[in-house]
């Protein structure tokens, strides 16, 4: 099955800063990359995704990159603000075989922005 | 209201008392799914169902049960738990595995 790994588990940033946390993953055949955002106390919620066909999708402050070669894909936030701070997990489902429809998580990461 | 909804919210037990939690979506989703989220360890699958009928094990199915017999409704049953069940309790739904999932509001269950 998939395994997904992300980096780093803690980040902190300054107000304004840029923000970035990479997600690798296994399975070479994995064609959907989204990230999800959970505020303290509330559900996660996508925020944005990317599909294999592209390599970068963009959402005002926030984009996703996708290497396929390395099998890594990111999430950048630009000029991050305080109501950025929440955790972050990146997610990759089983490509195919007997386990598709599994879908992995990472393990999070907190981000916290300072005013 | 497009929603995912789950019962109860909170919950307090005693090692061995069957328990269901429940998890309903007014989407007409056909992929389904439950999560468990520990401190440290992310969101881990439990089960998920690609549609009626159909259910599969996630990464961490031990002690669990779920069924699909209407496509709106999918329970996680504990029919024994124990302490190291206790665990803030996620359910998804989606149109597909490969699309944005869901989330209910959550279910914290303590067993004691």
């Amino acid at each position: 099955g998939e395994n997904v790994e992300q980096h780093p588990s803690t980040l902190s940033v300054q107000e304004g800063d840029s923000a970035v946390i990479k997600c690798t993953y296994s399975d070479s055949a994995s064609n959907y990359f989204p990230w999800y955002k959970q505020e303290l106390g509330k559900r996660p919620q996508l925020i944005i995704d990317i599909r294999s066909n592209v390599g970068e999708k963009k959402d005002q402050r926030i984009a996703v990159t996708l290497n396929k070669t390395a099998k890594h894909f990111s999430l950048h936030i630009t000029e991050t603000q305080p109501e950025d701070s929440a955790v972050y997990f990146c997610a990759s489902p089983d490509a195919g075989g007997t386990s598709y429809g599994k879908l992995t998580f990472g393990q999070g990461t907190i981000l916290t922005v300072h005013p | 209201e497009a929603q995912v909804t789950q019962n109860p919210r909170y919950l307090i037990t005693v090692t061995g008392k069957k328990l269901t939690v429940t998890c309903s979506q007014n989407m007409n989703h056909e992929y389904m799914s439950w999560y468990r989220q520990d401190p440290g360890l992310g969101l881990r699958q439990i089960y998920y169902s690609m549609n009626v009928e159909v259910t599969d094990k996630g990464d961490v199915p031990e002690g669990y049960k779920v069924s699909r017999k209407e496509k709106r409704n999918f329970p996680l049953i504990l029919e024994s738990p124990s302490p190291n069940q206790t665990s803030l309790y996620f359910c998804a739904s989606s149109l597909e595995v490969t699309g944005t999932q869901y989330f209910g509001p959550g279910t914290r269950l303590t067993v004691l």
